[in-house]
């Protein structure tokens, strides 16, 4: 158990629809991290917030959009779903390099 | 940006055999990270090299890091069914940024 947590671990959709996952990070880590995962991209890192902050963008759409409240969990919100859109999307939190994952949120758009 | 090359992207072996997954890159990172990944769910670290050259040992798994820091290899020997996942390598920036590459899928069939 990493002691980061993930909800829902399961969402099921449709296109054009929008979606908020959520995470909360381990006892103490001021950073959050959301990666999206599917075969052919791997994993790619979207963004990263670190104490209620944004601190790095990576290849996020404008499409989503992410925030970190004062307890420190994030939610990651997804609009106008895409087909395409279908993936794991994983949140990480960290202590310095290392990344401590969450279980994940499988999303699927139909 | 900085890419990171991991090989074979899938390997399927008999329970017994030794079995080595490179990670190479073209950019030089501060440290190496190597996480597996089970079904349904998130990556685990599992070492952090360092200094160019190094080796860590973790009971069946060896770890390498290049003399020149920009590549690592991890060598199994007599694979176990229970170590079937995705091996994921990841490289370290000196801004705590982390660059993953694609994953090697391992299966260890019993």
């Amino acid at each position: 158990d990493s002691g980061v947590t993930q909800t829902p671990k399961h969402l099921i959709t449709a296109t054009g629809q929008r979606v908020t996952l959520r995470c909360s990070p381990r006892s103490g880590d001021l950073s959050v991290y959301w990666y999206q995962q599917s075969l052919d991209q791997g994993l790619q890192f979207l963004i990263q917030y670190y104490n209620g902050e944004e601190r790095a963008k990576g290849n996020i759409l404008e499409r989503f959009s992410a925030q970190q409240f004062p307890d420190l969990h994030s939610e990651l919100n997804l609009s106008s779903l895409e087909l395409g859109d279908s993936a794991l999307y994983f949140c990480a939190s960290s202590g310095g390099d290392i990344r401590y994952f969450g279980p994940g949120t499988r999303l699927t758009v139909l | 940006t900085q890419l990171l090359e991991q090989s074979p992207q899938f390997l399927s072996i008999q329970e017994g055999e030794n079995l080595t997954v490179y990670c190479n890159s073209s950019s030089v990172f501060s440290s190496l990270q190597w996480y597996r990944q089970e079904p349904g769910e998130g990556p685990v670290l599992l070492v952090t090299v360092v200094t160019g050259g190094e080796v860590k040992k973790l009971k069946r798994l060896t770890f390498q890091f290049g003399d020149a820091r920009k590549d690592s290899s991890l060598h199994i020997t007599a694979a176990q069914p229970g170590d079937t996942g995705l091996y994921l390598c990841a490289g370290a920036s000196s801004n705590y940024k982390l660059t993953f590459g694609k994953g090697t899928l391992l299966t260890v069939n019993p």
